[in-house]
């Protein structure tokens, strides 16, 4: 069965670079949910969108941003980034009618 | 404030026992209860989740309890196997959807 395609796995920026993360939903997904992870800790919801519009704003820095496109894809744009910000970063997916939300491999993100 | 707290915050048990976590939570709009496991590296993998309408739901070896009136559900993993071993994650979700997790439970099954 397909499933949440996060891309890259691996990313490796310096200290106020920019990154961009992608998701690739599960099939006929219409929500999408990016989360952080850091060392030893729970994942922190960041932003939600569901049918291409923002749906909910978690603990999202100012200096990102989100998007979700037409054809459900997300990306998470992370600017001026800070040692802090290194952790996996993971994209979750779920249907509408139903509450499961099914998680990707995350990107692991370092700054350096 | 964590609002779902969960314990252990890490578990070893015997090959063949039975591994119990448990949750407690303290929003009253939460209506769906999901647990996770997550390997080193990998994403969280949904195992089996309930809903306040029932009490206990049963997945192979895999059983939520849920207490609505205590507001704290648990898992209990029958004869608990090595490969079992992992991180298991608590969490809840109301309308709002995304999901609030507890701390984790580091859980080593010793063979």
């Amino acid at each position: 069965a397909a499933g949440v395609i996060q891309s890259p796995r691996h990313l490796i920026k310096e200290k106020r670079e920019t990154a961009t993360l992608k998701c690739y939903p599960i099939p006929r997904h219409d929500t999408v949910y990016w989360y952080q992870q850091g060392p030893g800790q729970d994942p922190q919801f960041l932003i939600s969108f569901y049918e291409k519009m923002q749906s909910d704003k978690g603990s999202i820095p100012d200096r990102f941003s989100a998007q979700q496109f037409s054809d459900y894809h997300s990306e998470l744009n992370m600017s001026s980034l800070e040692l802090g910000d290194s952790a996996l970063y993971f994209c979750a997916s779920s249907l509408t009618a139903f509450t499961e939300a099914f998680f990707g491999q995350g990107t692991r993100l370092t700054v350096v | 404030q964590q609002q779902v707290k969960q314990s252990p915050q890490s578990l070893i048990v015997q090959k063949g026992g039975i591994s119990i976590i448990n949750c407690a939570y303290e929003n009253t709009a939460f209506d769906y209860f999901p647990w996770y496991q997550q390997f080193p590296g990998k994403g969280p993998a949904l195992l089996i989740a309930i809903r306040p309408d029932v009490s206990e739901k049963k997945e192979g070896r895999f059983t939520i309890s849920f207490n609505k009136s205590a507001k704290q559900f648990s898992l209990h993993i029958m004869d608990s196997q090595p490969g079992d071993s992992a991180t298991y994650f608590c969490a809840a979700s109301g309308s709002a959807r995304q999901l609030t997790f507890g701390s984790g439970t580091q859980l080593t099954v010793l063979p």
